[in-house]
């Protein structure tokens, strides 16, 4: 069945500093993969999307590319802020098998920012 | 546009007890699902809709139960809630054409 893989954390960096979170997936066919956040104490916000190969999605300054060759989609951010402390999941939405409108989710990854 | 919403926000219960959560939305979305999050496990699917009057099991349905009378409404009821329920609860929704999901602010549940 379809499975997402990402980096175990917690994550700590210093304000400014470059984010690297990877995720690799199994999925058959060519699924559509995310990332969403979670802030503390809140539910989780669509972060960014790709639906086909070599894709990038894009939002808030993050970036992940959809590597067909490599199963990956690893969300990465230049200079990330204090406010970006939060919990990252990587997803994908299955093709086919009626796995098409349902979501597979990593475990997630606490990033912590510290000023 | 309220989007998805979430009663009860916290609840606390006895072995044995029975509820019910109650999720909303006002998107006119056909699927629904319920997840619950747990450390270092993600977010696992319990039961899912896919239109007014259907409803399916997830990765995790043991021990839930669901209802999906009207199409804005997803109900998730634990019967006999046990410990191991102990849990945040998240309730998601999503359209036809667009195949992201949209969350709730969760409901956080305690067994004792």
């Amino acid at each position: 069945g379809d499975s997402v893989t990402q980096m175990e954390g917690p994550v700590t960096l210093s304000e400014e500093a470059f984010l690297t979170i990877n995720c690799t997936y199994t999925a058959t066919g060519y699924p559509s993969l995310f990332w969403y956040v979670q802030y503390p104490g809140e539910g989780l916000q669509l972060l960014l999307k790709a639906t086909k190969a070599d894709d990038k999605g894009s939002n808030k300054g993050f970036e992940a590319t959809y590597r067909k060759e490599t199963t990956s989609f690893h969300l990465e951010k230049g200079s990330v802020q204090v406010s970006d402390s939060a919990v990252y999941f990587c997803a994908l939405s299955g093709t086919g098998g009626g796995s098409n409108y349902k979501l597979t989710f990593g475990k997630g990854t606490l990033l912590t920012v510290n000023p | 546009n309220a989007g998805v919403t979430q009663t009860p926000k916290f609840r606390v219960l006895k072995t044995g007890q029975s509820m019910t959560l109650l999720c909303a939305q006002d998107m006119n979305h056909e699927y629904m699902y319920w997840y619950r999050q747990d450390p270092g496990m993600g977010l696992r699917l319990i039961h899912y809709s896919v239109g007014e009057g259907t409803t399916a099991k997830g990765e995790v349905p043991d021990g839930y139960n669901v209802s999906r009378l009207k199409k804005q409404n997803f109900l998730l009821g634990l019967e006999s809630a046990a410990p191991s329920q102990t849990s945040v609860y998240f309730c998601a929704s999503r359209g036809l054409k667009r195949n992201e999901q949209f969350f709730g602010p969760g409901t956080r549940l305690t067994v004792l």
